[in-house]
């Protein structure tokens, strides 16, 4: 598996601004994603990004509120814009690696974000 | 319909007895299929994966698949209360996209 970590881990944001979550990977990977899960709740995909092209969003989602940058095979940034308190949540990178009879996603630590 | 179904729970289970987990899919063509952990205020962690019909074991865990029936199963032996955590599970369908479950809560008293 790949060691995936991910900065902040956690943050306490003001209304109105923005935070932009990085995550490295410390191997070259195809496809990473990004979720969010609320207090218990599950995981919701917010979109998948691959290097060298436009992330794609899942329904609900939009780039203008959360653009992703996904530079090269190691490293993505969500950032989480023009902040309201329905933002807070926990926010997870992942990524996809090839075991032997499938790929798998592994996950960062995760970002606790909370929005005063 | 829900595309990956587990009982919410919590299911609470003493210490040394057999803790069942289960889930049911509804994408007939789904090939993938895993298990995660996740302790409170952490991330998933992968501990079983399955990719054909039947049993795998791995330590103390056993996942078991059923794809005519579109479900499966979890079995933790011997839990410990370490085991305490929530349980995903999570469907491949096809494609890159992972449909992951809401989870069941297990509590395993000492």
């Amino acid at each position: 598996s790949a060691v995936i970590s991910q900065k902040p881990s956690r943050d306490i944001c003001q209304r109105g601004t923005s935070l932009t979550i990085q995550c490295q990977v410390d191997s070259q990977v195809t496809m990473m994603f990004w979720y969010r899960q609320q207090p218990g709740q599950s995981l919701t995909l917010i979109a998948t990004a691959n290097q060298g092209s436009e992330a794609t969003y899942e329904s609900g989602f939009v780039i203008d509120k959360f653009p992703i940058s996904r530079p090269n095979l190691t490293f993505s940034t969500l950032t989480v814009s023009n902040m309201s308190p329905e933002d807070s949540s926990i926010y997870l990178c992942s990524v996809e690696m090839g075991l032997a009879g499938g790929d798998t996603q592994y996950f960062g630590p995760g970002t606790r974000l909370t929005v005063l | 319909q829900k595309e990956v179904e587990q009982n919410s729970g919590p299911l609470s289970v003493p210490e040394g007895a057999i803790a069942s987990l289960n889930c049911t899919y509804s994408d007939r063509g789904s090939q993938s299929f895993f298990w995660y952990r996740q302790y409170s205020g952490k991330s998933p962690e992968l501990i079983m994966s399955i990719y054909s019909n039947g049993d795998k074991e791995d330590g103390r865990f056993t996942a078991q698949l059923n794809k005519a029936s579109q479900y499966v199963s979890l079995l933790i032996r011997d839990s410990q209360p370490s085991d305490s955590a929530t349980y995903l599970c999570a469907v491949r369908p096809g494609g890159f996209k992972t449909i992951f479950g809401a989870g069941t809560r297990l509590f395993v008293k000492a």
